[in-house]
């Protein structure tokens, strides 16, 4: 199957700085790609769309300029979480579809990216 | 989207058939059932998708019943490994297309 990748897997860091979370499908062009969050025995909760050379659709609640959504590539996004506080530590994770007939039911997840603000 | 109901959390034992039951009163005619596995701090795995009567792959069975309103998950022969959340969705059948709403999940525990 197809193979999404995360980058770092787990990052710590002081309250008010910035970090930015890598998400590249390996093997195939993904034009689109989602970005989740899940906190501790929670569901996924979607965050936004990523749109490869076009703005980012965000989801309601989500602010977009905390977090910064930018798809240069056809295989990759990336998710900066801007002037992080402790209620942004979370597990954030990315997925991404391969434009094939075969994919239409099925999405790629990549591992996840463990963030905790100190 | 159809709303989906399925018990917080299930109990098994290495070697056992386990049976995870999602409701979906509210499916549409066009709509497919999804379920996904997700292990702690991993990103969750599609399993398998059904419309009607029964899917069957190397991991798992989907029974669906006639009216569509329920679906059950089979795991044949549990091990350890086993132990996860999984998370019935349903929508149409492009579910690799769109994200994803995932509800409350059945966190299945096996034991040894």
């Amino acid at each position: 199957g197809a193979v999404v990748s995360q980058h770092p897997s787990r990052v710590i860091c002081k309250s008010g700085t910035s970090v930015k979370i890598e998400c590249r499908s390996l093997d195939f062009q993904a034009t689109t790609m989602f970005w989740y969050r899940q906190f501790p025995k929670q569901s996924l909760m979607l965050m936004a769309t990523s749109n490869e050379g076009s703005k980012a659709t965000y989801e309601q609640g989500v602010e977009k300029d905390k977090f910064l959504i930018n798809h240069a590539s056809l295989t990759l996004s990336t998710l900066t979480v801007t002037s992080a506080h402790p209620e942004d530590s979370s597990f954030y994770i990315c997925s991404a579809s391969p434009p094939s007939a075969s994919s239409y039911n099925e999405q790629f997840f990549g591992p996840g990216t463990r963030l905790t603000v100190l | 989207l159809a709303k989906t109901t399925q018990p917080i959390s299930m109990d098994s034992y290495e070697g056992q058939e386990v049976n995870i039951t999602c409701s979906h009163n509210n499916i549409a005619t066009n709509d497919y059932i999804t379920w996904y596995q997700q292990f702690p701090s991993q990103g969750p795995r599609f399993i398998i998708q059904g419309y009607k009567t029964k899917v069957t792959n190397e991991v798992a069975s989907l029974f669906i019943p006639a009216d569509r309103k329920s679906s059950t998950l089979s795991l044949p022969r549990v091990s350890l490994s086993d132990t996860a959340v999984y998370y019935c969705l349903v929508g149409t059948r492009d579910t690799g297309r769109r994200a994803l709403t995932f509800g409350s999940g059945t966190r299945l525990q096996v034991q040894p």
